[in-house]
């Protein structure tokens, strides 16, 4: 069966930091991916999605970019952190159905 | 392009009671899929059900089931003797199958408390 993992779960990181949240997925093979950001009391942010090993599609210009180095492996990373950076970060995959799974998240708190 | 529309921030149910979530779209495209996903406490979004748009039949999941009204852009979730741990925020969303992304467009949320 497959699985999807993203750490760490919770992060409290300085304005002006870096950050990199990972993710990845066991048990499928050339999944398209996904970055959602969800801000406190709203609904879900498509952030970036790469259906391929180094193809990276932006759909919010930001602060933020995404990488993917292996074909199950989904980075999202920032040089320079902002407090609107804040929010609650969800991975997730599709397969060959139309479905997407998500991961359990990371709480990413910028102070 | 697709919206998903969801009027109703909370809701409220009685234990073993009946509800039902509204949700409407709008598309322009013939091939598309929705979904009802669950975020309980934890954050984490689970997917209740989903529903092909190509399909007459709604879409049954254990107590969980829809009304998917096509012409009428409709799509609600009915939870049936509901339990303490359907207590959740509720997300309606649609994929456009002809898109290369897949995106998926989520509604604001309806968020469920469920009365002991």
């Amino acid at each position: 069966s497959q699985t999807i993992h993203q750490w760490p779960a919770t992060l409290v990181q300085p304005v002006g930091s870096p950050l990199s949240l990972e993710c990845t997925v066991e048990g499928t093979s050339n999944p398209n991916l996904y970055w959602y950001r969800q801000a406190a009391g709203r609904g879900l942010q498509l952030l970036f999605y790469s259906v391929g090993i180094g193809q990276i599609s932006s759909e919010v210009p930001q602060n933020l970019s995404a990488s993917r180095p292996q074909d199950r492996q989904f980075i999202l990373s920032s040089k320079k952190l902002l407090l609107s950076d804040s929010g609650f970060y969800l991975c997730a995959w599709k397969g060959s159905t139309e479905t997407q799974y998500f991961g359990p998240g990371t709480r990413l708190l910028v102070l | 392009a697709q919206t998903v529309t969801q009027s109703q921030p909370e809701m409220s149910v009685q234990e073993a009671e009946t509800v039902t979530l509204s949700c409407t779209y709008d598309t322009s495209e013939s091939d598309y899929y929705l979904f009802w996903y669950k975020q309980p406490p934890s954050r984490q979004m689970i997917l209740v059900i989903r529903q092909e748009a190509y399909k007459q039949q709604n879409a049954t999941e254990n107590r969980f089931s829809v009304n998917f009204q096509k012409a009428a852009k409709s799509f609600s979730l009915k939870i049936s003797d509901s339990q303490l741990g359907d207590a959740a925020m509720y997300f309606c969303a649609g994929v456009y199958s002809g898109a290369g992304s897949y995106q998926l467009t989520f509604g604001k949320g309806t968020k469920l408390s469920v009365i002991p």
